[in-house]
């Protein structure tokens, strides 16, 4: 079983709608969560972290952490082509400084 | 500021020559993480190190992969005896490990090896 698991997708959504990417992990130990987004030939950016249960709100985006569930997402509100990336999920575990990720979901904004 | 810094940018060399890559983190931050990143794949850990303590190693495939980081500052990645599969982008990441516990990862852009 991988630490971190993520849809591959493509996940395809139109312009304006909003983009629900999902992420479950392993290690219930695990104590922070990140999501990065990554253009095709590009290193991976970070957007987001999360380490309480509950929503953090940042601009367009959120991420959702239900710790019980072990399960971590990331909404993107008005998706726009520009968000057309790789996003990846990663999870801090038990290991304290040892990051594990997911292997991406593919999103797609249609114009 | 300056971000974290890798090179080369590109690396082609011929199967069975050893490579050096190269890893300059954000100053200060005390975790430096080595990636490899396959065309398509998602992210393979190799290697981390955390100030003096010992690397965690536990993610090079294989002995021919090695790495060091002097004075808690830049980091080698050494590949000997090149194989056509370690092919990839090595990406190197550093993060600032902090009382509580978050320390988001920094990229660098990367280096693309190709292994003819």
């Amino acid at each position: 079983q991988k630490e971190v698991e993520q849809n591959s997708g493509p996940l395809s959504v139109p312009e304006g709608a909003i983009a629900s990417l999902n992420c479950t992990y392993s290690d219930r130990g695990s104590q922070s969560f990140f999501w990065y987004r990554q253009y095709s030939g590009k290193s991976p950016e970070l957007i987001m972290f999360i380490y309480s249960n509950g929503d953090k709100e940042d601009g367009r985006f959120t991420a959702q952490l239900n710790k019980a569930s072990q399960y971590v997402s990331l909404l993107i509100r008005d998706s726009q082509p520009s968000d057309s990336a790789t996003y990846l999920c990663a999870v801090k575990g038990f290991n304290f400084n040892k990051f594990y990720f997911g292997s991406g979901t593919k999103l797609n904004v249609k114009p | 500021g300056a971000g974290v810094s890798q090179s080369p940018s590109n690396k082609v060399t011929e199967k069975g020559k050893d490579v050096e890559l190269r890893c300059d983190p954000i100053s200060g931050h005390t975790a430096l993480y080595w990636y490899r990143q396959s065309l398509g794949q998602g992210l393979e850990f190799l290697i981390y190190f955390q100030g003096n303590s010992a690397p965690d190693k536990s993610g090079l495939p294989s002995d021919r992969f090695s790495a060091e980081r002097t004075g808690g500052s830049v980091s080698t990645l050494t590949i000997q005896r090149t194989q056509q599969e370690d092919s990839a982008v090595y990406l190197c990441a550093s993060s600032l490990v902090k009382a509580s516990g978050i320390g988001e990862q920094f990229f660098g852009p990367g280096t693309r090896l190709t292994v003819l």
